[in-house]
Order: structure tokens, then C-alpha cells, then sequence
């Protein structure tokens, strides 16, 4: 059963717009989350975390939100580039164990 | 500095067959892990090894084993592989596993098909 879910197979923004990637998660134990970025025939980089301490984190265009109610999580980037079209994952983990990934996001940025 | 570092990148199987994925990284990392990834499915952690000397199971641990050879090297070995196991494999290392630190750097990734 798939703890992870990013229910959006795919999206595409306008450069300069805003892009926003969504992740839902179904185990309130889930204490640590992550965004990786992967570009084709390359392993996935890490983007941006966030702890469940927080409700935010923010790296220069990349925001992350974290909903510990809603057990959602949210990533922003703004303004979106081309050179952010690549396929995105959320991941999370409790306690400290092992990391459970989404099934991605495809972003393309059209210029 | 190479990161983490994989072979071979791509290889054909043969139902039954056996093979090893060599993984080793350069940042002088405690923590290493494989993943498979299959279309739909995300990336599944099939084993990892928190520190050198041990191995746990992931996962999707099954038709697998692993061998920790030292700090940088992290292997996965098919003992007979099955069309089921066809998928991209990825190596991870990370300074320490598990909560805040368990940032987690990957390598290009291995595509396997088993006919």
C-alpha cells in the first residue's frame, strides 16, 4: 500500500508562473519529508526538506509546506524556469527509518 | 569528487541468470542503499546498509542480496534473476541514516531487463 501518493502524473506551467507539486501521505507517524528532482537517465538530487517541527522551508525559489492535519505537503517554485522541467518526488520517513517515495510529478515548463 | 558512482549502466539478462551491481561512493559516507524503480511505482528501497559491517532489509527485499565490502562499496547481487526484477536500479549513500542528516546523494542508476 502506498504510504507516499502524488495523485498528478504530470503538469505543465508557463515559465515564470508559479509551479505548484502536491504529495499526500497516510502515516501520521512521518516526521521528516523530502523533494528530490530527477532528470532522465540521471539518479534523482536532492531539493529541499522539511521537519514536522515546522510548517515551512525555503530555499531561494523553492518553498515546501508542510499540513501535518491535512497530511499533505506542497512544493513551490517560483518563478518557474525550463531548466526545472524534470520529474519530482516527495519522500518521507518516521523516526528516523527508512524513506517511503512518491511515484513523481513531471513538470514541463513551457518557455 | 565522482558522488556515487555505478556498473555497469545498462545490462540483459536472461531468465535465471545471475549478476552483481557494483555501487561505491567517494564522500566518505556511513550509510548506503539500492532502490529499484518501476513505472508507477516510485522508488522502492529493496536493501540498505546503515553503517559498514551491516545490511538490513528494505522493502522489496526478496531475490536480492547485498554485501557492505567496505565504507565506499555497496553491492547488490541477483542470484537468479526473474523478468519481474527488470527495472532501473539506484544506488544511495547518505552521512547517516535515518531524520535530518539522512540527506541521501544517488548514483545514475543501473537499467535491467531480464528476458
Amino acid at each position: 500500500d502506498q504510504q507516499v501518493k502524488q495523485n498528478s502524473p504530470s503538469l505543465s506551467v508557463q515559465e515564470g508562473r508559479i509551479s505548484i507539486l502536491n504529495c499526500d501521505y497516510t502515516n501520521s507517524m512521518f516526521d521528516y519529508f523530502l523533494w528530490y528532482k530527477k532528470y532522465p537517465a540521471e539518479g534523482p538530487t536532492f531539493l529541499i526538506s522539511i521537519s514536522s517541527i515546522k510548517d515551512k522551508n525555503e530555499d531561494g525559489r523553492f518553498t515546501v509546506f508542510l499540513n501535518k492535519s491535512a497530511k499533505h505537503l506542497s512544493l513551490h517554485i517560483v518563478p518557474s524556469q525550463p531548466g526545472d522541467s524534470a520529474v519530482y518526488f516527495c519522500a518521507a520517513s518516521a523516526h528516523g527509518n527508512q524513506f517511503y517515495f512518491g511515484t513523481g510529478t513531471s513538470l514541463t515548463v513551457i518557455p | 569528487n565522482a558522488g556515487v558512482t555505478q556498473t555497469p549502466k545498462f545490462q540483459v539478462l536472461k531468465t535465471g541468470q545471475s549478476m552483481t551491481l557494483q555501487c561505491a561512493q567517494d564522500m566518505n559516507h556511513n550509510s548506503m542503499y539500492w532502490y529499484r524503480q518501476d513505472p508507477g511505482m516510485g522508488l522502492r528501497l529493496i536493501y540498505y546498509s546503515a553503517s559498514e559491517g551491516t545490511t538490513d532489509k528494505g522493502e522489496v527485499p526478496n531475490g536480492y542480496n547485498v554485501s557492505r565490502l567496505n565504507k565506499r562499496e555497496f553491492s547488490l547481487r541477483l542470484e537468479s534473476a526473474a523478468p519481474s526484477q527488470t527495472s532501473v536500479y539506484f544506488c544511495a549513500s547518505s552521512a547517516v541514516a535515518g531524520g535530518p542528516r539522512d540527506t541521501q546523494y544517488f548514483g545514475p542508476g543501473t537499467r535491467l531487463t531480464v528476458l
